[in-house]
């Protein structure tokens, strides 16, 4: 049974560009959530989907990032005109159900570069 | 709002010695208590949880007790070895609104074992 795949692992962009991270949740979870890793910041909650649906947005930037999980394939996490700050490594997880006691389970992350 | 607080270490240590690494907690209503472990360049795994007040979540040696007495989660193991070097992360997620929290996540705690 694979695990939380993402891709790609490594992504650099320049000033300005756009950067979209793919997550595929383990077989038989519907439920995706991103973080994102910042140098000496530990790791922050930033949107949970279900499949079509956002259900929680409130760790996500206002600006320039977007979130998505369609019927049919991976979810996405789409950074637009990336800036420095937005250097981290982004991780998703998966779990088959809502429920705060279910385990979410980590995929290897992205780490993205942004020069 | 929800937050865990932990020791951030780096926490250095023998082989062989005892490990206590303190996590505590603050979050309304009942939430469940994760330890989940990262290894260098890795994903994080889930290393053990509880969901109830007085659970004890053991795995591989590690213990970890829920007290909601003195809302705290340290997580324990007799006698570490090499291998148990890496990057330990103490985790709630509650509920708000209309359901289940994003993971809240401590900042960390870097643990070396030197042999």
């Amino acid at each position: 049974n694979a695990g939380v795949m993402q891709n790609p692992r490594h992504l650099v962009r320049r000033r300005g560009q756009e950067a979209r991270l793919r997550c595929s949740p383990m077989k038989g979870h519907s439920h995706v959530y991103w973080y994102r890793q910042l140098p000496e910041e530990g790791l922050k909650f930033m949107v949970y989907l279900q499949k079509e649906n956002i259900i929680d947005e409130s760790g996500m930037p206002k600006e320039r990032f977007s979130a998505e999980f369609p019927k049919e394939g991976p979810s996405i996490l789409r950074i637009q005109q990336v800036v420095r700050g937005d250097s981290a490594a982004y991780f998703c997880a998966s779990s088959p159900s809502g429920g705060a006691s279910d385990t979410q389970y980590f995929g290897p992350g992205t780490r993205l570069t942004v020069l | 709002g929800n937050s865990v607080t932990q020791m951030e270490g780096p926490v250095t240590l023998s082989e062989e010695a005892f490990l206590t690494i303190n996590c505590t907690y603050t979050a309304t209503g009942y939430p469940s208590l994760f330890w989940y472990v990262q290894y260098p360049g890795e994903g994080l795994q889930l290393l053990l949880k509880a969901t109830k007040a007085d659970d004890k979540g053991s795995n591989k040696g590690f213990e970890a007790t829920y007290r909601k007495e003195t809302t705290s989660f340290h997580l324990e193991k007799g006698s570490v070895q090499v291998s148990d070097s890496a990057v330990y992360f103490c985790a709630l997620r509650g509920y708000s609104g209309g359901g289940a929290d994003g993971l809240t996540f401590g900042k960390g705690t870097h643990l070396i074992i030197q042999p």
